[in-house]
């Protein structure tokens, strides 16, 4: 099993709808998870993370958290076509300071 | 706040020749900074960790030899690929962390094309 994944999609939704991304670790170990957009041929930018069970919302976005399911998921309100990227989902190894990725989930908001 | 910066932004090189990029954490100063590969199409590579005035860490199955990481101040850390080979051919992304924060901070990356 690998330390986190992600379905590689690719994800389409029409604009202005909710876009849903997921993500399962297998490290219960894990404390903190992040989400990364990255653009083709840019760097990952963080768009949130989140350290405890539940929601947390950030604008129209939303990182929801499951530890004891080992699940941390991303919800995109009102989709636009600028949220067109690869999102990553980072997760903060136990007792340390790495990061693992996910392979990322091509998401494609179409006007 | 909380930039890093990285140079070149691409290289072209030939096989057999060494490369070195950089990575600049341009207003703070990073305890660790961290070095990734991404492949087309494949997510980040952790290669290595480093620490300001020690040797770094590298991930099982990347050659310390090859891809030499200097961390000589807590703004600075180079990357050299010596006798770089076309399957060197990367995307090279940096980040830094402030210190007793786990937030990773990118810079803009490398893309090292070796003919």
């Amino acid at each position: 099993q690998k330390e986190v994944e992600q379905n590689s999609g690719p994800l389409s939704v029409p604009e202005g709808a909710i876009a849903s991304l997921n993500c399962t670790y297998s490290d219960r170990g894990s404390q903190s998870f992040f989400w990364y957009r990255q653009y083709s041929g840019k760097s990952p930018e963080l768009i949130m993370f989140i350290y405890s069970n539940g929601d947390k919302e950030d604008g129209r976005f939303t990182a929801q958290l499951n530890k004891a399911s080992q699940y941390v998921s991303l919800l995109i309100r009102d989709s636009q076509p600028s949220d067109s990227a690869t999102y990553l989902c980072a997760v903060l190894r136990g007792g340390s300071e790495k990061l693992v990725f996910g392979k990322g989930t091509k998401l494609t908001v179409n006007p | 706040g909380a930039v890093v910066s990285q140079h070149p932004s691409w290289v072209i090189c030939k096989s057999g020749t060494s490369v070195k990029i950089e990575c600049r954490s341009l207003d703070f100063q990073a305890t660790t900074m961290f070095w990734y590969r991404q492949f087309p199409k494949q997510s980040l590579m952790l290669m290595a960790t480093s620490n300001e005035g020690s040797k770094a860490t590298y991930e099982q199955g990347v050659e310390k030899d090859k891809f030499l990481i200097n961390h000589a101040s807590l703004t600075l850390s180079t990357l050299t690929v010596t006798s770089a080979h076309p399957e060197d051919s990367s995307f090279y992304i940096c980040s830094a962390t402030q210190p007793g924060n786990y937030e990773q901070y990118f810079g803009p990356g490398t893309r090292l094309t070796v003919t």
